[in-house]
């Protein structure tokens, strides 16, 4: 079975520019997150879609961070414009079975 | 609150078992979780216990719950060298909110 797939596996971007993260979860998987993990933390839920509808954007930061899940597959995070401290790993899982999730390798950003 | 904590670090010698403690708050949480993390690599499902269940054992690990206490551990029998990673303790709330610690470090001495 094919994990979760993420792209790229890492971004080097100056503050104030834009940059796109891509997820494509494990086929079936109806419930995607976006994670946001900063070094020596836990990871932070970003969002979480149900299908193709948002279920928990809470802690998305609106003014900068969107992100789409046409179709109900695969999922794209947007930063417009970034700051340093969006510097973080941005991990994507897909929800199976007794609620286990599954993660991506995630993708390092590093925003100078 | 709705913190999960635990130990920042846990330094055992290799071949002796490794014991990782997570304290929650939620008594109505469904699930438990246990997440292992290398370096840069995503998160590994380790092993989960149902809030109903008081012990599940899988191989090595050993997950034991306390509800009264609102404690959860993973043993972790004749640890080695790959067993270094962060582990990260995980509660599924009632609605469905999985809320993460910030992870215990386990650093293996040979």
């Amino acid at each position: 079975e094919a994990g979760v797939a993420q792209s790229p596996r890492y971004k080097i971007i100056e503050k104030r520019q834009s940059v796109a993260f891509w997820c494509n979860p494990i086929s079936g998987h109806a419930t995607l997150y976006w994670y946001q993990q900063i070094l020596g933390q836990g990871p932070k839920l970003l969002i979480q879609f149900q299908n193709n509808g948002v279920v928990d954007d809470s802690q998305l930061p609106k003014d900068r961070f969107s992100a789409e899940r046409l179709k109900g597959v695969d999922s794209t995070l947007k930063i417009q414009p970034a700051k340093l401290e969006d510097s973080a790993v941005y991990l994507c899982a897909s929800n199976g079975p007794l609620e286990k999730l599954f993660f991506g390798s995630g993708t390092q950003l590093s925003v100078l | 609150g709705e913190d999960v904590e635990q130990s920042l670090f846990l330094s055992v010698r290799e071949g002796d078992s490794s014991v990782i403690n997570c304290t929650y708050t939620d008594s109505s949480s469904t699930y438990l979780y246990w997440y292992k993390q290398e370096p840069g690599a995503g998160l590994q499902l380790l092993t989960y216990i149902f809030s109903n269940m008081d012990m599940k054992q899988d191989q090595r690990l050993t997950v034991l719950l306390n509800k009264k206490d609102k404690h959860l551990s993973l043993r972790i029998a004749d640890t080695q060298t790959g067993d270094s990673a962060i582990y990260f303790c995980a509660e599924m709330k009632s609605n469905y909110q999985l809320i993460w610690g910030a992870g215990t470090k386990l650093i293996i001495k040979p």
